[in-house]
């Protein structure tokens, strides 16, 4: 069926490092495809998301490709912050209107000063 | 703009009693959608509503869940009996649907449940 998958965490960085986090996922035709964040104690927000392939979303310094050909949309950013410490989950579009959203299971991020 | 709102944000509550979820979307937008959030399953949709009409409820895990949705600024979780499995992270999150197709969702901060 229609699914997610992410890289396993937790993951733990140093300030300055590169991160990626991977994301797959399987469907028929072409989903919307997200990512969100969740900070300790909220709930979640969307971080950035790419409608249609070869699209590339970004914000706050983060970037995610959607690419068709090996259906993944991995998040990536150059050089991490303390404050990036969250759970980031990546989700996809499904249903009638694509109102319906599967996420990954999630992935914690902890980035040392 | 308030953001999406949702009460208690922590309920506490014994086996076997009813708890009741609440949730105000943000203004003008017409989908609301309800989620449960378990270290065990992730994040789980239960139920979304289109202009106030559900439209799928193939998440609500049993009869013991309903959800009502009667006007466009609120909607409500019920759970009647709880059971401890249920305790977990309800949010609810709203979007505005256009043309039948939905635009980003947005999250309320979550009700943490505990059923002891």
């Amino acid at each position: 069926g229609d699914s997610v998958t992410q890289m396993e965490g937790p993951v733990t960085l140093s300030e300055e490092a590169f991160l990626t986090i991977n994301c797959t996922y399987t469907a028929t035709g072409y989903p919307s495809l997200f990512w969100y964040v969740q900070y300790p104690g909220e709930g979640l927000q969307l971080l950035l998301k790419a409608t249609k392939a070869d699209d590339k979303g970004s914000n706050k310094g983060f970037e995610a490709t959607y690419r068709k050909e090996t259906t993944s949309f991995h998040l990536e950013k150059g050089s991490v912050q303390v404050s990036d410490s969250a759970v980031y989950f990546c989700a996809r579009a499904l249903g009638r209107g694509a109102q319906k959203l599967v996420f990954g299971q999630g992935t914690r991020l902890t980035i040392n000063p | 703009d308030a953001g999406v709102i949702q009460s208690p944000r922590h309920e506490v509550t014994e086996m076997g009693q009813e708890v009741t979820l609440r949730c105000k979307p943000i203004s003008g937008h017409n989908s609301l959608f309800w989620y449960r959030q378990t270290m065990m399953r992730g994040l789980e949709l239960l139920i979304y509503f289109n202009n106030n009409v559900p439209i799928d409820d193939s998440g609500m895990p049993e009869d013991r869940f309903s959800a009502k949705m009667p006007n466009a600024s609120f909607s409500t979780l019920k759970i009647q009996p709880s059971e401890p499995r249920d305790s977990a992270v309800y949010f609810c999150a709203s979007s505005l649907a256009h043309q039948g197709r939905a635009d980003t969702q947005y999250f309320g901060p979550g009700t943490r449940l505990t059923v002891l």
